[in-house]
């Protein structure tokens, strides 16, 4: 079975600067995808980004990006130029083709400081 | 404007009672899921439809029940059968069955039985 991991459960950032949360995946299979959601205090959850297993090249969108590392089967989230609205919790997850659920991580809450 | 309604956004319920949670989505997506999370921790499934009149149980569908009579619709009651109900629900839609496409979630409803 999958499991995702997310080893930080909290972190402080400088408003302005970049962040950088962790993500690893345990995954058999070959073909798999990789998403990170941004969860706010009002609960709603906000796709951010996806990656695919057999995509090349990193995600991006617009200041997100995906540090993949399919061989440390890794997933890591860097956000650029931290803003207060950025203050949130962020899940990563995993999904399997043909499977019919998002596997998520515990989460890692980001508090951005003025 | 496209998008999944989840309603009521606060639901408070006694204990014994069985309550229904109501999602809609007009993205004219196949794929509906209903997820719970508990307090700091990641989402679980609950039930997933694939499509009309067909519908599986997720990781944790003991004392949930689900109906999918339209392809807008996938409502989710909570019965009395299930231990802990106190939890914040949220459902999402994807376009396709079974594929990588991210999931599009509603704002949630936050369940409190007491």
């Amino acid at each position: 079975a999958q499991k995702i991991t997310q080893t930080q459960p909290g972190m402080f950032v400088q408003e302005k600067e970049a962040v950088t949360l962790d993500c690893t995946y345990d995954t058999s299979d070959q073909s798999y995808g990789l998403f990170w959601y941004k969860q706010p205090s009002s609960g709603e959850m906000i796709f951010l980004i996806y990656q695919g297993s057999y995509d090349e090249q990193n995600a991006t969108e617009g200041r997100y990006s995906l540090n993949f590392q399919k061989a440390r089967k890794s997933a890591n989230l860097v956000i650029s130029a931290s803003q207060l609205g950025d203050s949130a919790m962020y899940f990563c997850a995993m999904i399997l083709p043909g499977d019919n659920k998002l596997t998520f991580g515990g989460g890692t809450r980001v508090l951005v400081k003025p | 404007d496209g998008g999944i309604t989840q309603s009521p956004k606060y639901l408070f319920r006694k204990e014994g009672q069985n309550v229904t949670l109501s999602c809609e989505q007009n993205l004219n997506h196949d794929a509906m899921y209903w997820y719970r999370q508990d307090p700091g921790q990641g989402l679980r499934l609950i039930y997933y439809s694939q499509i009309v009149n067909d519908f599986q149980k997720g990781d944790i569908a003991e004392g949930y029940s689900v109906s999918r009579e339209k392809k807008e619709s996938f409502p989710l009651t909570v019965t009395s059968a299930q231990k802990n109900p106190t939890a914040f629900y949220l459902c999402a839609s994807s376009g396709r069955q079974g594929g990588l496409d991210e999931q599009y979630f509603g704002p949630g409803t936050r369940l409190t039985v007491t």
